[in-house]
């Protein structure tokens, strides 16, 4: 079956630093990626859509100065949280599907703490 | 914009029992996916309904869509403790793609 990677697992970081979470397609090419956030006990929300070779695209409300977003190859999304706050502390997911008629496989997930 | 909700939130169920989970879409759905996160886990995908009226099977699972594809229910039989979870479905926006995600079922059981 499809199989994404992401990495780091868990992240503890300072206020005010940045950190880049990785999403890898293993098996298949991905063009296009999606990332969410997800909140203790919640369901999960979009927060971008990651197109390769092209700007993401971002929910409302998702400042995209702030969480940028890299897809430069067909494997590949980045997601970069900067100049991070304890507010942004969550959990980070990505997700791609082989094509369509398939369901999406989601990564195994970022736990971001920021202190 | 397209919502997915989904009830209840919470469900406790005794060990060997049936429930049902339900899914709403304020507007029709091309498909209605489903996917279970464990504790502590990611999003595992379990299936995707596209038809009208279809009724899919996966061993203890039934998830069927409604004739108006606006609708869904994933029913559970004999409920073991590996069912623990949270079950969310899932409906795509108008670019067909796009997932809004209900707000989940969280499952507990009790033996």
């Amino acid at each position: 079956g499809a199989v994404v990677s992401q990495h780091p697992s868990r992240v503890i970081c300072k206020s005010g630093t940045s950190v880049k979470i990785e999403c890898r397609s293993l098996d298949f090419q991905a063009t296009t990626m999606f990332w969410y956030r997800q909140f203790p006990k919640q369901s999960l929300m979009l927060m971008a859509t990651s197109n390769e070779g092209s700007k993401a695209t971002y929910e409302q409300g998702v400042e995209k100065d702030k969480f940028l977003i890299n897809h430069a190859s067909l494997t590949l999304s980045t997601l970069t949280v900067t100049s991070a706050h304890p507010e942004d502390s969550s959990f980070y997911i990505c997700s791609a599907r082989r094509g369509r008629g398939y369901g999406y496989t989601f990564g195994s997930g970022t736990r971001l703490t920021v202190v | 914009g397209q919502q997915v909700m989904q009830i209840p939130q919470y469900q406790h169920v005794q060990e060997g029992e049936d429930f049902t989970t339900y899914c709403n879409s304020s507007t029709t759905l091309s498909n209605i996916q489903w996917y279970k996160q464990r504790p502590g886990g990611h999003p595992v995908f379990l299936i995707q309904l596209v038809k009208s009226g279809e009724v899919k099977k996966q061993k203890r699972l039934t998830f069927q869509f409604g004739e108006a594809k606006k609708n869904s229910s994933l029913h559970i039989t004999a409920t073991q403790t590996t069912d623990v979870g949270t079950y969310f479905c899932a409906g795509p926006g108008s670019n067909d793609y796009k997932l809004s995600f209900g707000a989940g079922t969280t499952v507990t059981v009790r033996a």
